[in-house]
C-alpha cells in the first residue's frame, strides 16, 4: 500500500518562488511524479524523478530523497496561470499504476 | 494530434440506473487508465489497460463497475445500477509503454446520481 501526504493550500505573491512537498511511504517505490491540475480540467504532466537529487525543467524544478521518502516541486518567477493543484504520484516497480496523494492548491495573487 | 477524447463529458442520471462513459485513447498509445476523482478522496486508479488486456482492477470498488476495451481506440466504463456514492469526475488516460508515468488525461465525466 502507500501512503501519500500533501500540505492541502498554501498562496503566494505574483514572481515569488513557492515550494510544494509530498512525503510517501510506500514499497516497491520506482519514481515520483508530479502533475498541475486547473479547476475544472485535467490534470496534466508536469516532471518525474527516479532517483535522488534536482531536475530542473524551466521554471519548475523537482527534488527527490529516497531514504526520507520525501519530494517538492519548486515554482520559481510565479505567474497568474501558475494557480492549480500540484499533485505528486508514487510509481511503482512491476506495474504502470500510479498512486496521487490528494494535491496541494496553489493561489497566486498579485 | 488531438488529445484522450471522453464522452459524456456531463451525465446526470438517477439512482439505479446504468451509465456507461467512453473513452478514445491517444492513437499509438498501447496503456490506457480510467480514474475517479472526488473532493474527499482525490484521483483513485480503477482500472488500466495494456494492449486492450485489463492488467490491474485492483481499484474497481464493486462489482457495480466494469470496464472493457474492444480494441485499441475505444473503452468503456459501466456503471450499473448506479448510486449516490458514485457521483466524481471520471477521467480517462493513455500513454506510451516506454513513459507509461507520462500520461494524457481527457477532460473527464462528470457524473452526478441523484
Amino acid at each position: 500500500g502507500q501512503n501519500i501526504d500533501q500540505p492541502t493550500e498554501m498562496t503566494a505573491t505574483e514572481g515569488a518562488i513557492v515550494q510544494i512537498n509530498c512525503t510517501y511511504q510506500t514499497s516497491g517505490f520506482n519514481g515520483l511524479f508530479w502533475y498541475q491540475q486547473h479547476a475544472g480540467e485535467a490534470p496534466t504532466f508536469l516532471s518525474y524523478n527516479v532517483l535522488d537529487g534536482l531536475e530542473e525543467k524551466g521554471r519548475f524544478s523537482s527534488f527527490l530523497s529516497r531514504s526520507k521518502g520525501y519530494s517538492y516541486l519548486l515554482l520559481k518567477e510565479l505567474q497568474m496561470k501558475d494557480s492549480a493543484s500540484y499533485l505528486c504520484a508514487v510509481g511503482y516497480y512491476g506495474n504502470n499504476r500510479l498512486a496521487f496523494g490528494k494535491g496541494n492548491q496553489v493561489v497566486v495573487i498579485p | 494530434d488531438a488529445g484522450v477524447i471522453q464522452s459524456p463529458r456531463h451525465e446526470v442520471t438517477e439512482m439505479g440506473q446504468e451509465v456507461t462513459l467512453r473513452c478514445k485513447p491517444i492513437s499509438g498509445h498501447d496503456y490506457l487508465f480510467w480514474y475517479r476523482q472526488t473532493m474527499m478522496r482525490g484521483l483513485e486508479l480503477l482500472i488500466y489497460f495494456n494492449n486492450n488486456v485489463p492488467i490491474d482492477d485492483s481499484g474497481m470498488p464493486e462489482d457495480r463497475f466494469s470496464a472493457k476495451m474492444p480494441n485499441a481506440s475505444f473503452s468503456t466504463l459501466k456503471i450499473q445500477p448506479s448510486e449516490p456514492r458514485d457521483s466524481a469526475v471520471y477521467f480517462c488516460a493513455s500513454s506510451l509503454s516506454n513513459r507509461a508515468y507520462e500520461q494524457y488525461f481527457g477532460p473527464g465525466t462528470r457524473l452526478t446520481v441523484t
